[in-house]
């Protein structure tokens, strides 16, 4: 069975800086997928950036991007100028071919 | 516009009530998925399906039950038989090809009364 860890519940960050998000996971797939959701006070899950496993290039999305370290399991999420609409849950998430498995979720506040 | 559409978006049930909450996509995608989510957590999988007339048991399926008729739609019913069903119920749908990246409607709030 997957597990994703995320160890940190919250993390703020001032406008405009940068901040990184862990996330760690345990598997003993060699073919999988890793994801980060952005869950807004709305609650609505929002992809923010996917990462394919077998793909050694870091995933890159406009102001988001990810450091993957497939040895070491770890799949961390950097968020570049920092905006207030960033405020909001982030989950790590891990997928199969057939199901996604979550992290308890980050929350992250941005402050002026 | 193309997404996903859940509804109602507030559901209050009564002890012994068994409740339908709704799940609709024209993503034109072949698996379709329901999950849970209470205060504080992450999302648990309680039942998927990769195609019509098809469905797998999740991580937390006990006292949930679905169905899936058409490709477009996977309710998910509720039964009296799930003794904390207070959360928040996410639906999501992906391809069945690469990467299956889920997306997801906007959620469903059921409350016991």
């Amino acid at each position: 069975a997957q597990t994703v860890t995320q160890s940190q519940p919250e993390m703020s960050v001032q406008e405009a800086e940068t901040v990184t998000l862990s996330c760690t996971y345990d598997t003993s797939e060699s073919d999988y997928y890793l994801f980060w959701y952005k869950q807004p006070p709305s609650r609505q899950m929002i992809l923010v950036i996917r990462q394919e496993a077998y793909k050694q290039q870091n995933a890159t999305e406009n102001r988001f991007s990810v450091n993957f370290q497939k040895a070491a399991k770890s799949f961390s999420l950097k968020i570049s100028d920092s905006q207030l609409g960033d405020a909001a849950m982030y989950f790590c998430a891990f997928g199969t071919a057939s199901k996604l498995t979550f992290g308890t979720g980050t929350r992250l506040q941005v402050t002026l | 516009d193309g997404g996903i559409t859940q509804s109602p978006k507030y559901l209050f049930r009564k002890e012994g009530q068994n409740v339908t909450l709704s799940c609709e996509q024209n993503l034109n995608h072949d698996a379709m998925y329901w999950y849970r989510q209470d205060p504080g957590q992450g999302l648990r999988l309680i039942y998927y399906s990769q195609i019509v007339n098809d469905f797998q048991k999740g991580d937390i399926a006990e006292g949930y039950s679905v169905s899936r008729e058409k490709k477009e739609s996977f309710p998910l019913t509720v039964t009296s038989a799930q003794k904390n069903p207070t959360a928040f119920y996410l639906c999501a749908s992906s391809t069945d090809r690469g990467p299956k990246t889920q997306y997801f409607g906007p959620g469903t709030r059921l409350l016991v009364l």
